[in-house]
């Protein structure tokens, strides 16, 4: 079974200053990883993905992630937060391997706030 | 190139009646995913058809059901609703290689209100 644990239910930063939301997660397999970012009212907007290839990922608008085994995290990261950075950010996992296929299992959130 | 389309965008029901939802996916997507984004209880999965299939389904009762149509468009159906069932429902497509690899694109979603 898979699971995906989000750290922070908020995390507030200064403009200019660097993001970090941090994730941890769970899988008995091989597992996928994803970063999507979710405005206030609209759909969700794939960030970034890990599928076994390179541990550090770059995603769209400055966004990166590292994935550490030993850790069993996936942490997002970027170097200097933008106002249109503001929503809500989630972490996801999806295993594939087992035999089974559950969809993806999404983390709660983080609520990114973005002080000017 | 379009993305993935749901409608409507909003629906109202009462508690009983039925609901249906409907999703386009990306041109060239064989799979699509269900998800239920109700308040305080995060996102969480329905159901997964490709080719037509339903190929698996998350921990939901019967009454939520759907199906895949030929040309790979979907519907969410949910019977006798009830307040719960009040949330953000997004689809999501795919290629169809399978959820372990394959990334799925979002719409917008519908947001269901039961009264």
């Amino acid at each position: 079974a898979q699971s995906v644990t989000q750290l922070d239910s908020h995390v507030s930063v200064s403009e200019g200053t660097p993001v970090l939301l941090r994730c941890n997660y769970s899988s008995s397999y091989s597992p996928s990883l994803f970063w999507y970012v979710q405005h206030p009212n609209k759909g969700l907007q794939l960030l970034l993905k890990y599928t076994s290839a390179a541990t550090l990922v770059k995603g769209i608008n400055g966004f990166e992630a590292e994935f550490k085994k030993s850790e069993t995290s996936f942490h997002l990261t970027k170097p200097s937060a933008h106002m249109s950075d503001a929503a809500e950010y989630f972490c996801v996992v999806s295993e594939w391997g087992g035999g089974g296929a559950d969809g993806l299992t999404f983390g709660k959130g983080t609520h990114l706030i973005i002080q000017p | 190139e379009a993305g993935v389309t749901q409608s409507p965008t909003h629906l109202i029901k009462t508690r009983g009646q039925q609901a249906t939802l409907r999703c386009s996916p990306i041109s060239g997507h064989t799979s699509v995913y269900w998800y239920q984004q109700a308040l305080g209880l995060g996102l969480q999965f329905l159901l997964w058809y490709d080719e037509g299939e339903e190929r698996n389904r998350g921990n939901f009762p019967p009454r939520f059901s759907g199906r895949q149509f030929p040309n790979y468009s979907s519907e969410l159906n949910v019977n006798a609703l009830e307040l719960e069932d009040s949330a953000l429902y997004l689809c999501a497509s795919s290629p169809g290689r399978g959820p372990g690899t394959d990334t799925q694109y979002f719409g917008p979603g519908t947001r269901l209100t039961v009264l």
